[in-house]
């Protein structure tokens, strides 16, 4: 099994939908980030947790929300969907010794 | 603002060239600086890594060269391969552990 497990893979929503994108992590990590990658702008951090008690926006937040449910589960959501969040999504966990492990991404697209 | 800048935004080798990729930074208070590597369909993996008190690290084919004075660092891959086509992400953050600052990213491909 894979370290980080991103579900789905692929989806396509219509606008205005409410979608939930889920991640989860073997790594024992208390550290998860979700990240949207656009081309030619690279990644960008949305949400950040350090621990479970603990979500910080990152530097595009808007129109997003994320639940830490467990130390190994962070989703994103997007409660009503737009166009515009029509990207790739990573879920990935660091910790200090290893640094980032990325889940293979979510491909998101929105019609 | 774009606090970490990479340029080019693609690059075609020839096997067995020299690729050069390069990332410019803001905040000298940065302090650990990844390299990542991602195939499609596949999410970055780190490549290699440098922290601002050595200025070259070398990891077999690959090389990070940093100036802390010119807040720069780049990535060299020698004698690339057709392999090495992927797409490749400098990065920054304050600590190993912290959110990562990506640049744009650089399309890499290598010719045989």
């Amino acid at each position: 099994d894979a370290d980080v497990t991103q579900t789905p893979r692929n989806r396509i929503t219509k606008t205005g939908k409410r979608i939930m994108l889920e991640c989860s992590q073997t790594k024992g990590h208390d550290r998860m980030y979700w990240y949207r990658q656009d081309p030619g702008l690279g990644l960008r951090l949305i949400y950040y947790s350090f621990d479970v008690k603990d979500i910080n926006k990152g530097e595009i937040s808007d129109g997003y929300s994320v639940s830490r449910q467990a130390q190994a589960k962070f989703s994103l959501s997007l409660e009503s969907a737009i166009p515009n969040q029509t990207a790739l999504y990573f879920c990935a966990t660091s910790d200090w010794e290893l640094g980032y492990t990325f889940g293979s991404g979510t491909r998101l697209t929105v019609v | 603002q774009q606090q970490v800048k990479q340029s080019p935004q693609s690059l075609i080798v020839q096997k067995g060239g020299i690729s050069i990729i390069n990332c410019a930074y803001e905040n000298t208070a940065f302090d650990y600086f990844p390299w990542y590597q991602q195939f499609p369909g596949k999410g970055p993996a780190l490549l290699i890594a440098i922290r601002p008190d050595v200025s070259e690290k070398k990891e077999g084919r690959f090389t990070i060269s940093f100036n802390k004075s010119a807040k720069q660092f780049s990535l060299h891959i020698m004698d690339s391969q057709p392999g090495d086509s992927a797409t490749y992400f400098c990065a920054a953050s304050y600590n190993q552990g912290g959110k990562l600052i990506f640049g744009q990213g650089t399309e890499l491909s290598v010719k045989p």
